[in-house]
């Protein structure tokens, strides 16, 4: 069975300091891992995804994740927060029928 | 390409009563998922279509039931609504290409009274 844990439910952070929400996964198999991102009474954006190619994956808006299968881990960094990075956080594992299975969720807050 | 579209965005209803969510998919997407977010329960797998078929189903009773049209728009119907459905319904889609990324919708939101 697929399933991931998203270790902290809120982050918080300064401004310009980096970024660290932390997800280990179970899987059976070579997971497709995926981080979304989602802002107050928005829907959910892709932030990145993991697929079996390279293990440190860069997404849109500075954010990257290292797959890490000795840790069965997939936690998501950015180098310098910012302001609108402040959201909700979903780490997302697919199992190979195509059911996708989310995290409870990082809420990120951004201290200016 | 436009993106996942959902209507409507806000719904209120009454117990009891029956609703209809719609989802288009982003052109050329045939697989069509619809998740329940609640503060409580976070996000909750209803169930997935692809090409016209239920291919998953996560554990919701009855009253929650979908279909696909040969367009792949989706659409989900909860009947006997009760307080505890009213909650954030997102529709995602996704090809049937590598990589399985989803892509969402803006929500309907639904208030059950």
């Amino acid at each position: 069975a697929q399933s991931v844990t998203q270790l902290d439910s809120h982050v918080s952070v300064s401004e310009g300091t980096p970024v660290l929400l932390r997800c280990n996964y179970s899987s059976s198999y070579s997971p497709s891992l995926f981080w979304y991102v989602q802002h107050p009474n928005k829907g959910l954006q892709l932030l990145l995804k993991y697929t079996s190619a390279a293990t440190l994956v860069k997404g849109i808006n500075g954010f990257e994740a290292e797959f890490k299968k000795s840790e069965t881990s997939f936690h998501l960094t950015k180098p310098s927060a910012h302001m609108s990075d402040a959201a909700e956080y979903f780490c997302v594992v697919r199992s190979t029928g195509n059911q996708f299975y989310f995290g409870t969720g990082t809420s990120l807050t951004v201290i200016p | 390409k436009a993106g996942v579209t959902q209507t409507p965005r806000y719904l209120i209803k009454t117990r009891g009563q029956q609703v209809t969510l719609s989802c288009s998919p982003i052109s050329g997407h045939r697989s069509v998922s619809w998740y329940q977010q609640t503060p409580g329960q976070g996000l909750q797998f209803l169930f997935e279509y692809f090409s016209e078929t239920q291919r998953n189903k996560g554990n919701f009773p009855g009253r929650f039931s979908g279909r696909q049209f040969s367009n792949s728009r989706s659409e989900m119907n909860v009947s006997t609504l009760e307080l505890g459905d009213s909650a954030l319904y997102l529709c995602a889609s996704s090809s049937s290409g590598t990589g399985y990324e989803q892509y969402f919708g803006p929500g309907t939101r639904l208030t059950v009274t």
